[in-house]
């Protein structure tokens, strides 16, 4: 099974700052890369596929990167409705897994 | 509009059965994989289990094999859960999702607990 780990497991920021989250893979996943925002009581939304694809309707400010085994999501300029959990998946091998998350909260 | 929504969840037993269902509606159910995902009380996602458009492939985290089976009708354009021999770390939201089609249902509740 592929562990994924996000890092930081918090994040501390200001509207109006630049968030990178980032999350590694126990063995390469190559491109098959996917984030999710999750806000409380609502499902997770996909925000990113293929390390670097922006879902439909997903603002310009979310951008993703990498590959392999080192993937970073970064938010340009945070916005009051972005302070939530981030999670990356793997879609290489199953079971799919996710990391644990990263939640950014307000500084 | 794409939709699902699920039903089913509640309060079991230890040792218990639950069955899930998850109805959907505003997109070809047949094209698309079709997943159960869990997520226990403040903590993260766990993919439970997933199978392909027409029900021939399955696939289970190794912590539910033998234990949980999902089916899909595609004349009802519905996906089940039959949980079996639940156990208290069972515990979680479970939402229908299909992953390739980006679209997640709002989540049912089980809770195992005597």
């Amino acid at each position: 099974e592929i562990v994924l780990t996000q890092s930081p497991a918090t994040l501390s920021l200001s509207p109006g700052e630049r968030a990178t989250l980032s999350c590694r893979a126990s063995q390469s996943v190559s491109k098959s890369l996917v984030w999710y925002q999750q806000k409380p009581g609502q499902a997770p939304r996909l925000l990113i596929y293929d390390t670097s694809n922006r879902a439909t309707g997903i603002p310009a400010r979310f951008s993703g990167s990498g590959s392999g085994t080192d993937f970073t999501l970064t938010i340009s300029s945070l916005e009051p409705e972005d302070f939530a959990v981030y999670y990356c998946q793997q879609r290489s091998n199953w079971p799919f897994t996710f990391g644990g998350g990263t939640k950014v909260e307000i500084k | 509009e794409m939709q699902l929504v699920e039903s089913g969840g509640g309060l079991v037993q230890p040792g218990g059965s639950l069955r899930l269902s998850c109805a959907a509606s505003g997109f070809t159910f047949s094209n698309c994989w079709m997943t159960w995902v869990r997520q226990a009380p403040g903590k993260g996602l766990e993919l439970v289990a997933t199978t392909n458009g027409d029900g021939g492939e399955k696939y289970y985290v190794d912590s539910v094999k033998g234990r949980f089976t999902i089916s899909r009708d595609s004349a009802k354009d519905s996906l089940y859960l039959q949980m079996n021999s639940l156990r208290a770390e069972d515990t979680a939201v479970y939402y229908c999702a299909s992953l390739g089609c980006n679209v997640w249902g709002q989540g049912t509740m089980v809770t195992v607990s005597s």
